[in-house]
């Protein structure tokens, strides 16, 4: 079945306590983000991927890692967590960067104490 | 820095009412697509539009890309239960990066 899967769904954890949120698709696509979705905001985008090391910022990359060693992983990576970075996080892919659909896990709700 | 807004943020309908969510971004997007997420669940695509002035029509839902690729609605013809959750748009906006930017999204409640 094809789908975007992140681990692990919800987290409650400390300041400062470094954590990677895992995002793993099976669909061979190139682009790959990371979202995070806050009451009011919308969906903001963290980082995004157009290839295997090829990475950039979105519109709210402060206080967050990115990487893309293989194709159908791209993790999230919070060096030192802070309460501002408690959100609700989804990982998404498509098959390019544009007039493709995306198609997003399930979202990792986390919460920073 | 480049923003979608979207209004309504809420919209209450009676079941068998008519609904229109509007989006509006700041500068001239390449394309727009728009995303359902129901409540609790992820955004899941509906439809993509590219061309100015394009008008696409999924059953009860029609969507449309303003003449300056400034602006999208997406229209709701006699809601249904089954039609309730938060609908997005998303563009990729012509600067040259691949960052895509979501509006705010409209949070619909069709009563029965």
């Amino acid at each position: 079945e094809a789908q975007v899967t992140q681990n692990p769904r919800y987290l409650i954890t400390v300041t400062g306590k470094k954590l990677t949120v895992t995002c793993s698709q099976n669909m061979n696509h190139e682009y790959m983000s990371w979202y995070r979705q806050d009451p009011g905001l919308g969906l903001r985008q963290i980082y995004y991927s157009m290839n295997v090391e090829v990475t950039d910022k979105g519109d709210v990359p402060e206080g967050y890692k990115v990487s893309r060693k293989e194709k159908r992983n791209f993790p999230l990576i919070l060096e030192s967590p802070s309460p501002n970075q408690t959100s609700l996080y989804f990982c998404a892919s498509s098959w390019q960067a544009d007039n493709q659909p995306q198609h997003f896990g399930d979202g990792t709700r986390l919460s920073i104490l | 820095g480049q923003q979608v807004m979207q209004i309504p943020q809420y919209q209450h309908v009676q079941e068998g009412e008519d609904f229109t969510t509007y989006c509006n971004s700041s500068t001239t997007l390449s394309n727009i697509q728009w995303y359902k997420q129901r409540p609790g669940g992820h955004p899941v695509f509906l439809i993509q539009l590219v061309k100015s002035g394009e008008v696409k029509k999924q059953k009860r839902l029609t969507f449309q890309f303003g003449e300056a690729k400034k602006n999208s609605s997406l229209h709701i013809t006699a809601t249904q239960t089954t039609d309730v959750g938060t609908y997005f748009c998303a563009g990729l906006a012509t600067s040259g990066t691949y960052k895509y930017i979501f509006g705010t999204g409209t949070r619909l409640k069709v009563l029965a």
